[in-house]
């Protein structure tokens, strides 16, 4: 799987939006970018993934680079409840062999008033 | 009701006692997991299964054994527990999807906070 790499921390403001972003330069093209968040010791949340496309759903947006070897993780509108670790997760498809995840240390984003 | 639950919640223990953690999903995956996550630091995979039939070693698995005893049961046990298994432990599942695509959406459950002195 390939390797990501994403800051330690960041913060932002209550109402704004929040960028979190996560290289992958090593990416292979049948790698999926995967998106998830740990709210302070609870279970892991998926929240969003995609392959080249960039994609939307209710909780954020995912915009992948063309090189495929960046995304950014946009929160539209930040709120206290968003602060938790993001994790970025690059991982192939379902190969029949494992659809395990490997966790980094992610991206602490602390939002504040 | 929570879709993945775990139990205990918590538990402290002594060195050398054996334990169990218990994972309960109604989701109805064939797919699950045991994770530990150490403070500061991302989850790493310690068992998985992808059936009843099926147990596979993740990247941890010294000092630990599970049990698969249903679909929907997935347990963990340290068999002679010391102090660096003190640890936030995590089961999820997953559904390996129905037309060859699959998401790697895994569901976590709340954790099991287990202390050993």
């Amino acid at each position: 799987d390939a390797k990501t790499t994403q800051p330690t921390s960041m913060d932002c403001a209550e109402g704004r939006a929040a960028n979190l972003p996560c290289n992958h330069s090593t990416i292979s093209g049948n790698e999926y970018v995967y998106w998830y968040r740990q709210i302070h010791s609870q279970g892991p949340q998926y929240i969003i993934h995609g392959l080249k496309n960039n994609e939307t759903n209710e909780m954020a947006s995912l915009i992948i680079t063309e090189d495929r070897k960046s995304s950014t993780l946009i929160l539209p509108h930040a709120t206290l409840r968003d602060t938790a670790v993001y994790y970025c997760i690059v991982r192939v498809a379902n190969t029949g062999t494992a659809s395990k995840l490997t966790f980094g240390t992610g991206t602490r984003l602390q939002v504040t008033l | 009701d929570a879709d993945v639950t775990q139990t205990p919640r918590n538990r402290i223990t002594k060195t050398g006692k054996r334990i169990m953690l218990e994972c309960s999903q109604t989701k109805g995956h064939d797919r699950m997991y045991w994770y530990r996550q150490d403070p500061g630091l991302g989850l790493r995979l310690i068992y998985y299964s992808f059936d009843v039939k099926d147990i596979n070693k993740g990247e941890i698995s010294d000092g630990y054994s599970v049990s698969r005893q249903a679909q929907a049961k997935f347990s963990l046990s340290l068999e002679s527990a010391i102090p660096n298994q003190t640890a936030l432990y995590f089961c999820a599942t997953s559904d390996p999807g129905t037309s060859g695509t699959h998401y790697n959406e895994q569901f976590f459950g709340p954790g099991t906070r287990l202390t050993v002195l």
